[in-house]
């Protein structure tokens, strides 16, 4: 099946700086790419579709200026979370469709756990 | 918005039992699909099922669109099927995903 990479898998950072986390997918070209965010013990919230060469569409609530996505080609989503506090501390986890994979169904990363100190 | 309620919300299993889990939505809903989390985080596709009845192994899945509710079949549990069971549904032609609260699975040996 297809195969979406994150990286980093856990990344921990002080408060006020930014992280970058990179989604890919392996085996197949991904016009469109998720970005979710799941908090403990709960379920996944959509932040963002990430379009290749056009800009994110985010969620409502979610601050596009904080939570800065780039698609730059057809397999890497960026998601860079900009001065980051403690309440942005979650496990993010990116999903991609491969349109030629037949049935409408999603790949997901393996996640990326941030903990903000 | 749609309303989805997943049942039940937990889950602890006898190593070789059988359970069964149910997705209830509020409205109409597109493309609905269930995923398994493990424990490390790592969400896998199980069935893309807007309606009908699938089967995969030990796992199966009924959804009847016309009464809103699609239903996971686990037989002879495994520990490895511990985790939580997601159900969730296609908001847009995007492909972008409503989740369910989850079923946290654990399966003891």
């Amino acid at each position: 099946g297809a195969v979406v990479s994150q990286h980093p898998s856990r990344v921990i950072c002080k408060s006020g700086t930014s992280v970058k986390i990179e989604c890919r997918s392996l085996d197949f070209q991904a016009t469109t790419m998720f970005w979710y965010r799941q908090f403990p013990k709960q379920s996944l919230m959509l932040m963002a579709t990430s379009n290749e060469g056009s800009k994110a569409t985010y969620e409502q609530g979610v601050e596009k200026d904080k939570f800065l996505i780039n698609h730059a080609s057809l397999t890497l989503s960026t998601l860079t979370v900009t001065s980051a506090h403690p309440e942005d501390s979650s496990f993010y986890i990116c999903s991609a469709r491969d349109p030629g994979g037949g049935a409408r169904t999603q790949y997901f990363g393996p996640g990326t756990r941030l903990t903000v100190l | 918005g749609i309303q989805v309620e997943q049942s039940p919300p937990d889950l602890i299993l006898q190593e070789g039992a059988n359970s069964t889990l149910r997705c209830n939505f509020s409205d109409s809903v597109n493309n609905l699909q269930w995923f398994h989390q493990n424990p490390w985080g790592q969400l896998i596709n199980l069935f893309y099922i807007p309606s009908g009845t699938k089967q995969n192994g030990r796992l199966s899945a009924t959804t009847v669109a016309t009464e809103r509710y699609s239903l996971l079949y686990i037989s002879s549990s495994q520990t490895t099927d511990s985790g939580v069971y997601f159900c969730a549904y296609e908001t847009d032609s995007w492909g972008k995903l409503q989740f369910g609260a989850g079923t946290q699975v654990v399966v003891t040996p």
